[in-house]
């Protein structure tokens, strides 16, 4: 099993330019995050989806927008990508069902925005 | 979601020192789950809380979950260099996760 899986793993952006960063993870999962991770402020939570065809805000959603397009897949979206916008962003899944919501982490995308 | 603090920022000890790390609310938490992250890696589960007064240990590692579960720490006994990363709290809401800020660790061998 290959987990949570994320592509591309690196990217630069210029300012106004747009993408899309994929995310798929294995496990049957029912839930999907996205997080962003800046120098000293450790994880910070932009959407997730708790099942398929469900998406919700978190902390800083703002200039982002996301696609659960099936239970595999969540992908998030910068329309129009600002300097603010760099950093690291991962992928998670979990269940959110039963005792655990342990959640698995993709590799990461590392997106520069000039 | 309920915010979790974590201190200290980042600590620097000699290989074979000890180390702990803070997780601290104003409110009551569900449960706490620690996350350790390498330089450059992911993070990764390292164990789940849930009792009042919970203690758990993995090996040189050890969990604690406060009796009135509005703080937990995690302590590391005779460091190792392979212990080095960041180590995160993160308090369990509905659905989702809220992440402290992380302890940076940092070792000299």
């Amino acid at each position: 099993n290959a987990g949570v899986t994320q592509t591309p793993k690196f990217q630069v952006l210029k300012t106004g330019q747009s993408m899309t960063l994929q995310c798929a993870q294995d496990m049957n999962h029912n839930s999907m995050y996205w997080y962003r991770q800046d120098p000293g402020m450790g994880l910070r939570l932009i959407y997730y989806s708790a099942s398929e065809g469900t998406t919700d805000k978190g902390e800083v959603p703002n200039g982002y927008n996301v696609s659960r397009l099936n239970k595999r897949e969540f992908s998030l979206r910068l329309e129009s990508a600002a300097p603010s916008q760099t950093s690291v962003y991962f992928c998670a899944s979990s269940w959110t069902s039963g005792y655990s919501y342990e959640q698995y982490f993709g590799p990461g995308t590392r997106l520069t925005v000039t | 979601g309920q915010q979790v603090m974590q201190i200290p920022q980042y600590q620097h000890v000699q290989e074979g020192e000890d180390f702990t790390t803070y997780c601290n609310s104003s409110t009551t938490l569900s449960n706490i789950q620690w996350y350790k992250q390498r330089p450059g890696g992911h993070p990764v589960f390292l164990i789940q809380l849930v009792k009042s007064g919970e203690v758990k240990k993995q090996k040189r590692l050890t969990f604690q979950f406060g009796e009135a579960k509005k703080n937990s720490s995690l302590h590391i006994t005779a460091t190792q260099t392979t212990d080095v990363g960041t180590y995160f709290c993160a308090n369990q809401g509905a659905q989702k996760l809220v992440f402290g800020q992380g302890t940076r660790l940092t070792i000299n061998p």
